[in-house]
């Protein structure tokens, strides 16, 4: 039940890109993206509610294909401030369900 | 307008003891979860709690329980506290109650730091 991420990990030079994905074996009305950096809370980064449906962070961006139960994290141009643990959620009948998690680190 | 706050911020208590730790949401959410973070793993779900009642409740053994008082503040009270308990306790609040169909963000507090030794 619990969304599966990939990759695991990624280590990026400042100004790569990066692509997160997040799969589910269940059905999504939404699928949520939120960052931890390490120490820290969760912080929301963006909610995508229909398939096909892209939203925007700054740099970051995501789509959703309903069809196949999947979700993409689009990082462009990474920056230093983008490294952290990058975690989707799926909602479910009373909670919030959070992948495995995609842990990034941008160098300089 | 504060964020969710929890206290204590870290906590270190021996096998066998018991620990209430504490949750005030944002002003107007009304629900508040419980999430459990072991190192290097994602936020694994112990209760939602929605207008004071338990609206949801994670694979957790009994040790584990809740309430929400009038001001829509939290406790999460563990028992007979074992090594394995040792994590990161977070509490995130809602404006709505979380349902399948749900699409508002997750406000999360900085966490209790729970070691057992």
């Amino acid at each position: 039940q619990q969304p599966v991420q990939s990759p695991q990990a990624v280590i990026l030079r400042e100004g790569e890109d990066a692509v997160i994905n997040c799969s589910s074996s269940k059905a999504l009305y939404s699928v949520h993206w939120y960052r931890q950096k390490h120490g820290e809370a969760p912080v929301f980064l963006m909610i995508l509610l229909k398939g096909g449906e892209q939203k925007g962070h700054e740099k970051i961006s995501a789509s959703f294909n309903e069809k196949k139960q999947q979700s993409s994290l689009y990082l462009t141009a990474s920056q230093l401030s983008y490294s952290g643990t990058y975690f989707c959620g799926t909602a479910a009948t009373d909670k919030l369900i959070f992948g495995t998690g995609t842990r990034l680190q941008v160098f300089p | 307008d504060a964020g969710v706050t929890q206290s204590p911020t870290h906590l270190i208590k021996t096998r066998g003891q018991q620990v209430t730790l504490r949750c005030s949401p944002i002003s107007g959410h009304k629900s508040v979860s419980w999430y459990q973070q072991v190192l290097g793993q994602g936020p694994q779900f112990i209760f939602q709690y929605y207008e004071k009642e338990e609206r949801g409740r994670g694979n957790f053994p009994d040790r584990f329980s809740a309430r929400q008082f009038p001001n829509y503040s939290s406790e999460l009270n563990v028992n007979a506290l074992l090594l394995g308990d040792s994590a990161l306790y977070l509490c995130a609040s809602s404006a709505r109650q979380i349902g399948s169909s749900y699409n508002s963000p997750l406000h999360f507090g900085n966490g209790t730091r729970l070691t057992v030794t």
